[in-house]
């Protein structure tokens, strides 16, 4: 089976930068997603990662270690909006769907 | 907005009912996945279609099935209901299958009472 643990609650500053990170135990997987889960809605997909290292997207990055079974989240130039759920998820690895961890609650504080 | 559409948006019921919960893939998509939301088990993934036929099955209960039609819009059946299954759920589509990006739908929010 798949674990995958993120911490439960983060708290930052706007305009600060903050770091979620997640790992996991796989006996294998294609990929890792980061999703981002405003409350009662849906994840809206925020990047994905194969291999490792940095992926950037504008104001939010992705990093993955296949070795380590880490991955971390990088949100810069952070915004109220940001205030969301982070949802990290596996796909592949003899699971059909995706296995997403129980998310990371972020609260932006003024 | 994903582009994938589901509908109703909520949904109250009693327990023992059956319902039926209806899911839109972005066009261009083949792929379609159930998920359930609950406070305390986060996202599950129930049930996945590929153009029309069942690819794989998650944390399904019996009492739920699903089934994806000729246009691949899907259905998500429930029956027999129990307080505990009261929870949001989403369908979410993608081009192919697995690896590929999924785009969730705004989801149903299910109360059974």
């Amino acid at each position: 089976g798949q674990n995958i643990d993120q911490p439960t609650e983060m708290t930052a500053t706007e305009g600060a930068i903050v770091q979620i990170n997640c790992t996991y135990q796989t006996s294998g997987f294609n990929g890792l997603f980061w999703y981002q889960q405003h409350a009662g809605e849906a994840p809206t997909f925020l990047s994905y990662n194969v291999l490792d290292g940095l992926e950037e997207k504008g104001r939010f990055s992705s990093f993955l270690s296949r070795s380590k079974g880490y991955s971390y989240l990088l949100l810069k130039e952070l915004q109220m909006k940001d205030s969301a759920s982070y949802l990290c998820a596996l796909s592949g690895g003899g699971a059909d769907g995706l296995t997403f961890g129980k998310g990371t609650h972020l609260i932006i504080q003024p | 907005d994903s582009g994938v559409t589901q509908t109703p948006k909520h949904l109250i019921t009693a327990t023992g009912q059956r319902v039926t919960l209806r899911c839109s893939p972005r066009s261009g998509d083949l792929s379609v996945y159930w998920y359930q939301q609950s406070l305390d088990q986060g996202l599950q993934f129930l049930i996945h279609y590929y153009n029309g036929e069942e690819r794989a099955k998650g944390n399904i209960l019996e009492r739920f099935s699903a089934q994806q039609f000729p246009d691949l819009h899907s259905e998500l059946n429930l029956s027999s209901l129990e307080l505990g299954d009261s929870a949001l759920y989403f369908c979410a589509s993608s081009v192919v299958g697995s690896g590929d990006t999924q785009y969730f739908g705004p989801g149903t929010r299910l109360t059974v009472l």
